[in-house]
């Protein structure tokens, strides 16, 4: 079974601040990992998502995530936040081709607030 | 393509009534997803399609839950004598298998909410 733990419920941050959003998963077979951002009255929307290859990936949007799988952790991070960026966020990870499931599972969330 | 959609967008009934849920996919995507979302978690897994095949229900909530895509495209998912713990946001979700495995990008609808009285 897998798990994934978003330590963070929220995090406020000025804008123009850096930020990190933390999330850690636990799985007993190889995972790929995935960001959904969730605007407020909208659905869930792809940020980012590590498959293979290397380990620091990025958004158009200046988001980036670093897979650690000695730390089995996927944070988040972009260095200087926009008011726009204030949006819930969600760490998800699924099996690889070989498992026997594609479905996601996902952290609680953690709710980015940019203030001026 | 203008992406997964899903109908109604808020859906209020009262507690044991039925009430069904429409999700369009992405038009080539051949796997379909539903999950549960409910207020400060993130979306809970329910089931998932391949085509019409349902390979796994294991997740839907109870026997009271059922989930349908009778032709491979459009799945409905359909709630039995509601209880006001099934009020939620039900999220649709699809993808494209290859050949050579699979894709896991999900791309979601924007949901139903349900509010059972």
């Amino acid at each position: 079974a897998q798990s994934v733990t978003q330590l963070d419920s929220q995090v406020p941050v000025f804008e123009e601040a850096p930020v990190e959003l933390r999330c850690n998963y636990s799985s007993s077979v190889s995972v790929y990992l995935f960001w959904y951002v969730q605007y407020p009255n909208q659905g869930l929307q792809l940020l980012l998502k590590y498959l293979s290859g290397s380990t620091l990936v990025e958004s158009i949007n200046g988001f980036e995530a670093e897979f650690n799988k000695s730390q089995t952790s996927f944070h988040l991070r972009k260095p200087s936040v926009h008011i726009s960026d204030t949006a819930e966020y969600f760490c998800a990870v699924s099996e690889t081709p070989t498992g026997t499931a594609s479905k996601l599972t996902f952290g609680t969330g953690t709710r980015l607030q940019v203030t001026l | 393509d203008t992406g997964v959609s899903q109908d109604p967008r808020h859906k209020i009934t009262k507690r044991g009534q039925n009430v069904t849920f429409r999700c369009d996919p992405i038009s080539e995507h051949n796997r379909l997803y539903w999950y549960r979302q409910t207020l400060g978690q993130g979306p809970e897994f329910l089931t998932y399609f391949q085509n019409e095949a349902q390979l796994e229900k294991s997740r839907l909530l109870s026997d009271r839950f059922s989930a349908e895509r009778p032709k491979g495209s459009f799945s409905t998912l359909e709630i039995q004598r509601t209880e006001q713990g099934d009020s939620a946001m039900y999220l649709c979700a699809s993808s494209l298998t290859t050949s050579g495995g699979f894709r896991n990008e999900q791309f979601f609808g924007p949901g139903t909410r349900l509010t059972v009285l």
